[in-house]
């Protein structure tokens, strides 16, 4: 069964510190991984997008590595503001032998940003 | 200007109801989607609409119908509301078709409360 697990589930941090978010998937094939940004009562934005070949992208205070082989994906954010305090969604693209692609979401890591 | 806009933003309706959820995309994307992200703020997919047609149906009950009259529009009709349908509806476009290089543009999403 395709998955997407988060880890950790909730995280509170101080303003100006650095944080790690976890995502261990299942889906096989594979196809791509994306992290996506969820402010509270909006529509989730992308935030990096990997395929099997990379393992890692930034996108400014955001850096996401991908291991393929291990099946796991990580978001690092730096000198943390409170503008980061949000869900922070896993979405895993493939599972579907033959061809075609599905869409696995994870169930994210809420971020509180904190002064 | 906004990319992928919903309407309304907050529903509240009475059980039995039918009621219908708009989307439209100004981004010249050629498939449109519905998610649904309930209370455990998971997402799942509902709908996908490729060049008019459905390509995706995640076993959702047929009281739902995505109608697309055309590709920058893709609408959801509820019929005979429950309170399980409580939750938010994304909706969310993509070029591409399911395998999207530059990922997934959401809306703000719908937030329907079924009373």
């Amino acid at each position: 069964k395709n998955q997407v697990e988060q880890s950790p589930q909730s995280l509170i941090i101080l303003e100006g510190k650095n944080c790690t978010l976890q995502c261990n998937y299942t889906v096989s094939p594979f196809s791509n991984l994306r992290w996506y940004k969820q402010d509270t009562g909006r529509g989730p934005v992308s935030l990096t997008i990997m395929t099997f070949s990379e393992n890692t992208k930034s996108n400014g205070r955001y850096t996401a590595t991908l291991d393929a082989d291990t099946k796991q994906s990580s978001l690092h954010i730096t000198a943390s503001q409170l503008s980061d305090s949000a869900s922070y969604i896993c979405v895993v693209s493939g599972g579907v032998k033959g061809g075609g692609n599905k869409l696995t979401f994870g169930t994210g890591t809420q971020l509180k940003v904190e002064l | 200007d906004t990319a992928v806009s919903q309407t309304p933003k907050y529903l509240v309706t009475q059980m039995g109801n039918d009621k219908s959820i708009k989307c439209e995309q100004n981004l010249g994307h050629d498939t449109m989607y519905w998610y649904k992200q309930d209370s455990k703020k998971f997402l799942k997919i509902m709908f996908s609409y490729n060049n008019k047609e459905l390509i995706i149906n995640e076993t959702v009950p047929n009281r739902f119908s995505p109608k697309s009259p055309d590709k920058a529009h893709l609408n959801l009709h509820i019929n005979s509301l429950e309170l399980g349908d409580s939750a938010v509806y994304f909706c969310a476009s993509s070029q591409g078709g399911l395998s999207p290089i530059y990922g997934y543009t959401f809306g703000s999403g719908t937030r329907l409360t079924v009373v």
